[in-house]
């Protein structure tokens, strides 16, 4: 139990395109799931919390307008990634929580060219 | 603001020898704290974690974690290592929020090298 899925798995898009990451919790509901971003050999770095039905929360220092987040309901959060350009390439990754326990997808590489 | 340093980037151990991954936490407050485990490919896989109680916790996969509060310490161990242990390892930590949810803050992560 407690599985939680991303898709796509990659992506690849031109510069200046949007593209969008689904994050879904396959068996449990969960109110909250977050968002992390993972450099290579990087660690992973908590971009914004994502809450059912309300706005997310962003970490200080993450564009709110570029990283839009939409967590329209328990077991489904996306992010988009606006006019995305090469520097937003990484590996992005989500979580969702389920009695305070965060359960991980397989994360989503993206690149852009 | 929490930190975490995972002091060894890489890792080599021989297969059927002992384990430490050393993780090191900076935080105020009372800690959760994690380690995970990321095969390429796969999500993180939590190994175990500490909240409270007793120092000494076991997890999955034949590992344990010793919490030193002195050291501020949260040492991940396991006595004989498996060629399929070879993988990423990270040490998290987050607030103690009871019935609340919050991000955690990791540490750069050790990679771990078995040798035949």
């Amino acid at each position: 139990g407690a599985v939680v899925s991303q898709h796509p798995s990659w992506v690849i898009c031109k510069s200046g395109t949007s593209v969008k990451i689904e994050c879904r919790s396959l068996d449990f509901q969960a109110t909250t799931m977050f968002w992390y971003r993972q450099f290579p050999k990087q660690s992973l770095m908590l971009m914004a919390t994502s809450n059912e039905g309300s706005k997310a929360t962003y970490e200080q220092g993450v564009e709110k307008d570029k990283f839009l987040i939409n967590h329209a309901s328990l077991t489904l959060s996306t992010l988009t990634v606006t006019s995305a350009h090469p520097e937003d390439s990484s590996f992005y990754i989500c979580s969702a929580d389920r009695y305070n326990e965060q359960f991980f997808g397989p994360g989503t590489r993206l690149t852009v060219l | 603001a929490q930190s975490v340093t995972q002091p060894d980037i890489h890792i080599t151990v021989s297969e059927g020898a002992s384990l430490e991954l050393r993780c090191n936490y900076s935080y105020g407050a009372t800690p959760y704290l994690f380690w995970y485990v990321q095969s390429p490919g796969q999500g993180l896989q939590l190994l175990l974690k500490y909240f409270s109680g007793d120092t000494l916790v076991q997890g999955i996969k034949g590992f344990e974690a010793e919490f030193k509060r002195s050291q501020s310490s949260f040492n991940l161990r396991k006595p004989s290592v498996h060629w399929s242990d070879a993988a990423e390892y990270f040490c998290a930590v987050g607030p103690f929020s009871g019935g609340g949810a919050d991000g955690l803050t990791f540490g750069k992560g050790t990679h771990l090298i078995i040798q035949p």
